[in-house]
């Protein structure tokens, strides 16, 4: 069954410093989106890609956050200059169509720990 | 904001026990769809509801969308140790409850 694959499975950044998280959608999605899980608390969207173009962002997703399609098939999050509260789990996930009955798919994640 | 209310927030069974979580909300859904996350992994998708009032079951799992669309339940009947993970209702891309923590013991 196609998956959604994302890298590195850990990432260790001292803050201020700039990290790009890597993630392949499912090849037939054309929705994407990047999620951000604190340890021990609930999933929290953080923005929608389509078309080459965010379609929705949650206000966590401030300044500091980019999203990117750099080929046909990455995708990837930016995040300019790392603080520690950015220490997170960080899923990516993807889905055929935008609407509530087409399940995300989501990655294994991304760990980053930000000292 | 809209936010969805997640009970109990986690639970410690004996193996073959039956579990019952629910999600609430004060907002009115047209989806509700249950995940589990197991450790180390994301969320997988476990049911879908798209009607009110819908009973859908997957296997040991039945999950229900509420009349009143603003509520939705998952069982799990005589549970096992791969049950183990958290459990969390989502009513379309964007919200997710706080989840429910399962632990069964063998």
């Amino acid at each position: 069954e196609p998956e959604v694959t994302q890298t590195p499975s850990h990432q260790v950044t001292q803050m201020g410093q700039e990290v790009i998280l890597r993630c392949v959608p499912i090849s037939n999605h054309l929705y994407f989106y990047w999620y951000r899980q604190i340890l021990g608390q609930k999933v929290e969207f953080l923005v929608s890609f389509y078309n080459n173009e965010i379609s929705e962002k949650s206000e966590i997703f401030d300044d500091q956050f980019s999203v990117e399609r750099p080929d046909g098939s990455n995708f990837t999050l930016k995040i300019r200059s790392t603080k520690l509260e950015d220490s997170a789990m960080y899923f990516c996930a993807s889905s055929e169509t935008p609407g509530a009955n087409s399940p995300l798919h989501f990655g294994n994640g991304t760990r980053l720990t930000v000292t | 904001g809209q936010q969805l209310n997640q009970s109990p927030q986690s639970m410690f069974i004996q193996e073959g026990e039956d579990v019952s979580m629910n999600c609430t909300s004060s907002s009115i859904f047209n989806t509700w769809l249950w995940y589990k996350q197991e450790p180390g992994e994301g969320p997988v998708l476990l049911i879908a509801l798209y009607k009110a009032g819908e009973l859908t079951s997957n296997g040991r799992l039945t999950a229900q969308f509420g009349i009143t669309r603003k509520d939705s339940f998952l069982n799990i009947s005589a549970s096992i140790p791969s049950d183990v993970g958290i459990y969390f209702c989502n009513t379309g891309k964007l919200i997710f409850g706080q989840g429910t923590t399962l632990q069964v013991k063998p």
